[in-house]
């Protein structure tokens, strides 16, 4: 088993462009999250999904959009990137029920925004 | 208020010290708590788990809830230069909810 991928490792963006980062797990894993990191905020909640169709927001969904179309995949796309949105962002996901409390994390994707 | 509030740190400690490592938070309903352990640019992996209150041991770790003063602990015994990581604490309401993250808090164990 893989787990969870995410591509790229690193991106470098200008201000207004658009991009999507990629998430991908193969633990059948219905959970799925995605985080950023900033220092001195920790781990903040963008979006997250509950299965295939469902999604929903979490603390900061602003500037970014998910969909769930397959048990596998969850991408995060930027629709406008702003130097507020330079971050390392990290995708989880994990069982429901008994055992959702253990998330597993990707290697996370380092973005720029200049 | 956050709901989650940690000591960023940095703790530095001698090789086989105990470590002790806290987390508060304002949200009363959470049941679910965690502890993640982050290595330097990795992503975090879950290192223990307690539903409720009360202790768990788990070899050198111990993690303790006190839901009355809503306060988390994870204490490291006999500490290792392997243990240097961020440390961060996770609760959740129930297993179908969010997640929310303390800071994380810096430790590095010396040789």
């Amino acid at each position: 088993n893989a787990g969870v991928t995410q591509t790229p490792k690193f991106q470098v963006l200008k201000t207004g462009q658009s991009m999507t980062l990629q998430c991908a797990q193969d633990m059948n894993h219905e959970y799925m999250s995605w985080y950023r990191q900033d220092p001195g905020m920790g781990l903040r909640l963008i979006h997250y999904s509950v299965g295939a169709g469902i999604t929903d927001q979490g603390e900061v969904p602003n500037g970014y959009n998910v969909s769930r179309s397959t048990t596998e995949d969850f991408p995060l796309r930027l629709l406008s990137a702003a130097p507020s949105q330079t971050s390392v962002y990290f995708c989880a996901s994990s069982k429901t029920g008994t055992g959702a409390y253990e998330q597993y994390f990707g290697p996370g994707t380092r973005l720029t925004v200049t | 208020q956050k709901e989650v509030e940690q000591d960023p740190g940095p703790l530095s400690v001698p090789e086989g010290a105990i470590v002790s490592l806290n987390c508060t938070y304002s949200n009363s309903a959470f049941q679910y708590f965690m502890w993640y352990r982050q290595y330097s640019r990795k992503g975090p992996e879950l290192l223990m788990y307690t539903y409720s209150s009360g202790n768990k041991e788990d070899g050198r770790f111990t993690a303790q809830v006190d839901k009355s003063s809503k306060y988390i602990s994870l204490f490291i015994r006999d500490s290792q230069p392997s243990d240097s990581a961020t440390y961060l604490c996770a609760m959740s309401v129930n297993t179908g909810n969010q997640f929310y993250f303390g800071t994380g808090t810096s430790l590095t164990v010396i040789p």
